[in-house]
């Protein structure tokens, strides 16, 4: 089965740059969305279609994708950012669609 | 303003049934989009499980397949999903979720419900 892979944790201080990465193999076609994940709270989504940023999600997300591998970047960290953070794609038929394990963001 | 809420029983025994629905408020889910469940073990990742058009089409997920059915009911504005034979690994946080679909591929769960959590027992 389809496997998407993320480091299982990552920590920043307040205002430096976080960057979390998701590798699978049929990246290089299909594109990269990813979740933020608060404590208690359904997923919202920050990036789609690789690097693109739903109304409302501050600047500071941005997202690329070149070949196996994607990276969900956060400029100026603040605590208020801490989470868990999903990348979500779709295998090379199209038909399955995984999340990948999920990445524990800590700013402090 | 799109809503999405889960219902379903409190708790289910292993062997059984689980059967949950999802009530879509603020948008007719014969407009368009795919719906699709999510689940959630305690303290663990996110779960695709399938995704519905409301004509019937769905993708499921290969793990599940044998034991899921997904339907909607467009008269309810619902979309329900039944998981048979269940065993204590099937615990989660269920969330339901507007799916986008641009007639080639389907994109992001933009909108999600609250989730409900669903213990099975032993």
């Amino acid at each position: 089965s389809y496997e998407l892979t993320q480091p299982p944790s990552v920590s920043v201080s307040p205002g430096q740059t976080a960057r979390i990465t998701c590798s699978g193999d049929a990246l290089p076609k299909k594109y990269v969305y990813w979740y933020q994940q608060k404590s208690g709270q359904a997923p919202v989504l920050v990036i789609f279609e690789d690097n693109k940023r739903p109304s409302g999600i501050p600047e500071r997300f941005s997202g690329s994708s070149s070949g196996t591998m994607a990276t969900l970047t956060i400029r100026g960290a603040q605590v208020d950012d801490e989470a868990d953070f999903y990348c979500y794609s779709t295998d090379s038929s199209g038909d399955q669609r995984v999340f990948g394990g999920g990445t524990k963001l800590t700013v402090l | 303003q799109v809503q999405l809420q889960e219902s379903g029983p409190g708790l289910v025994k292993a062997s059984e049934t689980l059967s949950l629905t999802c009530t879509v408020t603020g948008y007719f889910i014969s407009s368009g989009y795919y719906w699709a469940w999510i689940r959630q073990p305690p303290g663990k990742g996110l779960e695709w499980i399938g995704s519905i058009y409301f004509r019937g089409n769905t993708y499921y997920t290969s793990s599940l397949k044998s034991r899921l059915t997904m339907s909607v009911d467009t008269a309810k504005n619902q979309l329900s999903l039944r998981l048979t034979s269940v065993t204590p690994a099937d615990t989660a946080v269920y969330y339901c979720a507007r799916q986008e679909y641009n007639g080639n591929f389907l994109g992001a769960f933009d909108v999600w419900g609250q989730g409900t959590l669903v213990p099975v027992s032993s």
